[in-house]
Formats: structure tokens, sequence, C-alpha cells
């Protein structure tokens, strides 16, 4: 089946700990994306990644950071610096280019950060 | 950037009802996409809009791209339990790349 999985589905962390969410995809998409949500809230972009090595910085990149080494993972790391962790990540993929709109999400992680 | 005002915030639905939302956008929008999101899962996409004036169904849910192209609607006709989640309209401004904008969502719960 085609789709992105995204793990853990829970995750808990320390304080002052960085921590790596996964998501993978098998939809031979070109572009990644990382939001996060917080309760009650809409989707806030974190990063996004069009190609394979290249990736850009979204709305609330501070305190995160990812990788595209390959095409079909975008891990997303939580710093440190990252005042408010705590939040639904998810992760989507889509096809690339102007006329491509349309976005594909996984599952979720929740992360508690305490 | 770009701002999506999406109404109403939360509503209340009795089985068999007729539900409407909409979301507004104060720039022009060449995609409107609708989501559903289920407690503790990923947004779902529901219906992609994609020229002025497109009416589009799926099933008991149909929306329209607003001839203004400033917003879009979503109903969903003669609801059922499982209709029950958040949904979220996302659009595409005309220079945006393939990056969306998405609304704060509109949350159906079932009456009491």
């Amino acid at each position: 089946d085609g789709g992105i999985t995204q793990s853990p589905k829970y995750l808990f962390r320390k304080e002052g700990q960085n921590v790596t969410l996964s998501c993978e995809q098998n939809l031979n998409h070109d572009a990644m994306y990382w939001y996060r949500q917080d309760p009650g809230q809409g989707l806030r972009l974190i990063y996004y990644s069009q190609i394979v090595n290249d990736f850009q910085k979204g709305d609330i990149a501070e305190g995160y950071s990812v990788s595209r080494e390959k095409k079909e993972s975008f891990p997303l790391t939580v710093t440190s610096a990252q005042k408010n962790p705590t939040a639904f990540y998810l992760c989507a993929s889509s096809i690339a280019g102007t006329g491509a709109n349309e976005q594909y999400f996984g599952p979720g992680t929740r992360l508690t950060v305490t | 950037g770009q701002q999506l005002n999406q109404s109403p915030q939360s509503m209340f639905i009795q089985e068999g009802e007729d539900v409407s939302m909409n979301c507004t956008s104060s720039s022009i929008f060449n995609t409107w996409l609708w989501y559903k999101q289920d407690p503790g899962e990923g947004p779902v996409l529901l219906i992609a809009l994609y020229k002025a004036g497109e009416l589009t169904s799926n099933g008991r849910l149909t929306a329209q791209f607003g001839i203004t192209r400033k917003d879009s609607f979503l109903n969903i006709s003669a609801s059922i339990p499982s209709d029950v989640g958040i949904y979220f309209c996302a659009g595409r401004y005309y220079n945006a790349g393939n990056m969306l904008t998405f609304g704060g969502g509109t949350r159906l719960m079932v009456k009491p």
C-alpha cells in the first residue's frame, strides 16, 4: 500500500534532550513537509523540501532541524532550543511543481516533553 | 503570511442535518482543498478545487470554489455520527509554489 508512515505514534522526552521524528513515504513524491499542530489550532509549517538534499524553513523553523538524504525520508529533529516542543507533529508529501497542490498526510506523532 | 478565516469554529450536529462551513481569504487563491481530521490522526483529503466556480462532490460532501477566488464552502448533507471531527480548508496563494495555507478548522460535534 502506498502511503506515509510516521513513527513513533507517541514520544516522551525530558526537557533538554533532542529528539528525532521519522517520516517515510512510498508515494514517489518529491516534496515533503513538516507541520506542527497545537490543541484547537490549525497547521503551521516548520520545514519543507522540494527535492533531495534541499530544504527550506517554514513559518516556525526555530528550534527544529531536518535532513533530506533520500527521496523517501524526511526526518525532523526537535532540538533543546525549541522552547515549547510539546505538540502533534504531522508529515505530508506531494508531487512537486506549481500545479501540484494536494498534500497527503501521515498519521502524526504526538511529542510530550516534560 | 496569508490568512484564512474558517467559520464556524465549532458546531453541534444532529444526525440527518445538513452542515455548512466556509473559508475566506484576504487574497486570491488558485486552489482550495478540504481535509477532515479524526482525533489523534492525520488530515485526510476530501475534495480539491482548482477553478473559480467549480462545484465538486464526494458522496454526501459538496465543496465550491468561490467566484471571487477568495472563498470556498463545504456542505455535508444528511450528517451521520462518523462525520464528527475537524474539517480544515487549505488554499494555495497564486505565487506560493505548492505551499498551502490552512484555516483554523471547524470542529463538528454531536448534539447531546
